[in-house]
């Protein structure tokens, strides 16, 4: 089955730097999204970037997609220590049973450090 | 959007018995999921919950384990049958519009400890 896989799987920085984590794919997605869970928490949407997109942008979060190459990655600019939480990215399948259905990543622990 | 919330929030529970748990949405939605996700884990989808039918369960769940109710479009409760430690997990309800889930609204959480 497809998964998205993050990496890294945990990154430390400084308040103030920019974070970038990666997600790869394996099959034909119609979209892909990202999303932020706090320690313990429910899922927080981030931003949704559709098979023929290439970049999207939400304030501090610049997304980008490879279709090609079956990968995107998510940029946080000028971090912050709210930042603090866990990063997946989800696919929704092109093609299959499960069409329609997320299949999410590993995810990334990105801690920043005041 | 959507504002789902959950009950209860956490519970500890004994070996061998069964918990409910309700996910409720502030406005309909067509299409609602459950997702469990064990310690220190990625979330991994158990079933859609259809409203009016039957859910539509993932490889490896079944619904002698984890029945699904969803008797209208703003609620849909999972039960946890028969507990045991390996259940031990967040359990939590997500919400989408159209047939296709695309953005998914999720609630925060049930987390269960089974003893």
């Amino acid at each position: 089955s497809q998964q998205g896989e993050e990496d890294p799987q945990a990154l430390s920085i400084q308040e103030g730097e920019n974070a970038t984590m990666n997600c790869s794919y394996k099959t034909s997605i119609n979209n892909l999204q990202w999303y932020r869970q706090n320690s313990g928490r429910g899922l927080v949407h981030l931003i949704l970037i559709r098979s023929n997109e290439r970049e999207k942008h939400s304030g501090r979060l610049r997304v980008t997609l490879d279709t090609s190459k079956k990968s995107s990655s998510l940029l946080i600019t000028a971090s912050r220590a709210a930042d603090t939480a866990s990063y997946f990215c989800a696919t929704d399948a092109k093609y299959g049973g499960s069409q329609g259905n997320l299949i999410f990543g590993k995810g990334t622990k990105l801690s920043v450090k005041p | 959007s959507a504002v789902i919330s959950q009950k209860p929030s956490r519970d500890i529970c004994q070996r061998g018995t069964s918990l409910t748990i309700q996910c409720q949405v502030d406005s309909q939605v067509t299409m609602m999921f459950w997702y469990r996700q064990q310690p220190g884990q990625s979330l991994t989808l158990i079933a859609t919950a259809n409203q009016g039918s039957e859910a539509t369960y993932e490889s490896g769940f079944v619904i002698d384990k984890f029945p699904i109710s969803r008797p209208n479009l703003t609620f849909s409760t999972l039960t946890v049958s028969n507990m045991s430690p390996e259940d031990s997990s967040i359990y939590l309800c997500s919400a989408g519009q159209g047939v296709f889930s695309y953005e998914q609204y999720f609630g925060p959480g049930t987390r269960l400890t089974v003893t």
